[in-house]
């Protein structure tokens, strides 16, 4: 039972476009929601957050959007730069432990 | 400020043997979580320590144990190794308090068993 799902294995974009990470999670008990950058051999790296009572929260270029009734999260990057490639994790929460995604890799190219 | 300390980096270990992992959390952060990450399986909780008490516990049988010193620093251990333990087991520290989620990760420590 995979609480949260990212269905997008991979996203590949332009530098300078916008990236979109999409999360969907079925446990309406979670009140925060993260989402963490990673890459081979190191630990996650967050990025941003949000709670559960606000519908988005925004941090230079990273934007994450959380739609309630929809279960369904998404981060936003504007613009996309190649230090950006990575994967990405969202991960849910409402008992102090993390509930991560599966993750999605994000390749920008020049 | 210094992050989270995990040692050893890399580990190799025969199948049936136990192993032990160490985690250094952030200097004041009193609550200290455990995660395994593998290929199939993305990244799973394994457990919370909070001053010392476990609070909160994931899905793994009891061969997965850990435990917090009183100066937060917290150990897993793995008994009777099997091939699908190897993976990359994974340290966050947080201050603790539910109302902040600021968890911090180490670099892990890849563990892997032959």
């Amino acid at each position: 039972d995979q609480q949260v799902k990212q269905n997008s294995p991979s996203l590949s974009v332009q530098e300078g476009r916008i990236s979109i990470l999409n999360c969907d999670y079925t446990n309406s008990m979670f009140d925060y929601f993260l989402w963490y950058k990673k890459y081979p051999a190191e630990g996650p790296t967050f990025l941003i957050s949000i709670s559960s009572i606000k519908d988005k929260n925004e941090d230079g270029r990273f934007t994450v959007f959380l739609n309630k009734s929809a279960k369904h999260l998404s981060l936003h990057i504007v613009p996309s730069q190649p230090g950006d490639s990575a994967v990405y994790f969202c991960a849910a929460s409402n008992t102090g432990k993390l509930i991560f995604g599966q993750g999605t890799t994000l390749q920008v190219k020049p | 400020k210094a992050g989270v300390t995990q040692t050893p980096r890399y580990l190799i270990k025969t199948r049936g043997q136990q192993v032990t992992l160490s985690c250094s959390p952030i200097s004041g952060h009193r609550s200290v979580s455990w995660y395994q990450q593998t290929p199939g399986q993305g990244l799973q909780f394994l457990f919370e320590y909070f001053s010392e008490t476990q609070r909160n516990k994931g899905n793994f049988p009891g061969r997965f144990s850990g435990r917090q010193f009183s100066n937060s620093r917290s150990e897993m251990n793995v008994s009777t190794l099997e091939l699908g333990d190897s993976a990359l087991y994974l340290c966050a520290s947080s201050p603790g308090d539910r109302e902040n989620y600021g968890y911090t990760f180490g670099s892990g420590t890849r563990l892997t068993v032959v």
